[in-house]
């Protein structure tokens, strides 16, 4: 069974307040782990792609880091503000003959005022 | 980023009818596409690996003879609901392969069958 797990499902924080969601994988046969960000009614928008262990990855507050060995991700977000208000996603690169993504089930925030 | 548009955005189609959904890559060549379906309140699943020139790999569990993929192009996918029926409606989402093997999104197909 191939699962990309995401935790928590959904979380409430305060405006200014810091967060961080966890995507959990298989460690066998990884090729890349993606973030999305995706606001209702608009395509999802590619935040990072990391590929290597230990990877780290900033763009703004956001920032996203990368352990393939135990198969997980954490995507962190500084002093979050409304507008960080959507659901994230990431997304297992699985090489295993064809390439193909396998999506978690997302975390959905919601940043209150 | 690289931009890949989805036509139609929604389409309400009659039961016993087929409905096509493209998927394009307007600044890149895209040797792979991907098709999801979103399921309400659940993520999205992958529905089909669609590669340039060759066969489509579908997921287990989903119908090749009902999800018609085609990838003819290096810049365009279609899927084609076809003898659509009520529980075939979804959202419906691709998303292309860029050769530096990041995956840009089109904007999603709502698809509603009567």
């Amino acid at each position: 069974i191939l699962n990309v797990e995401q935790s928590p499902q959904s979380l409430h924080v305060q405006e200014g307040d810091s967060t961080n969601f966890t995507c959990s994988f298989p460690s066998s046969n990884f090729y890349a782990l993606h973030w999305y960000r995706w606001e209702t009614a608009k395509s999802p928008e590619a935040l990072f792609v990391m590929t290597l262990n230990g990877d780290e990855k900033k763009k703004g507050r956001i920032s996203a880091t990368l352990n393939t060995k135990e198969g997980y991700s954490y995507l962190y977000i500084k002093g979050s503000q409304p507008e960080d208000s959507a659901t994230y996603l990431c997304a297992w690169g699985r090489r295993s003959g064809t390439y193909k993504y396998i999506f978690g089930t997302g975390t959905r925030l919601k940043v209150l005022a | 980023g690289a931009v890949v548009s989805q036509h139609p955005s929604w389409v309400i189609c009659k039961s016993g009818t087929s409905v096509k959904i493209e998927c394009r890559s307007l600044d890149f060549q895209a040797t792979t596409m991907f098709w999801y379906r979103q399921f309400p309140k659940q993520s999205l699943m992958l529905m089909a690996t669609s590669n340039e020139g060759s066969k489509a790999t579908y997921e287990q569990g989903v119908e090749k003879d009902k999800f018609l993929i085609n990838h003819a192009s290096l810049t365009l996918s279609t899927l084609t609901v076809t003898s659509a029926h009520p529980e075939d409606s979804s959202f419906y989402i691709c998303s292309a392969r860029t050769p530096w093997a990041e995956a840009f999104f089109g904007q999603g197909t709502r698809l509603t069958v009567v």
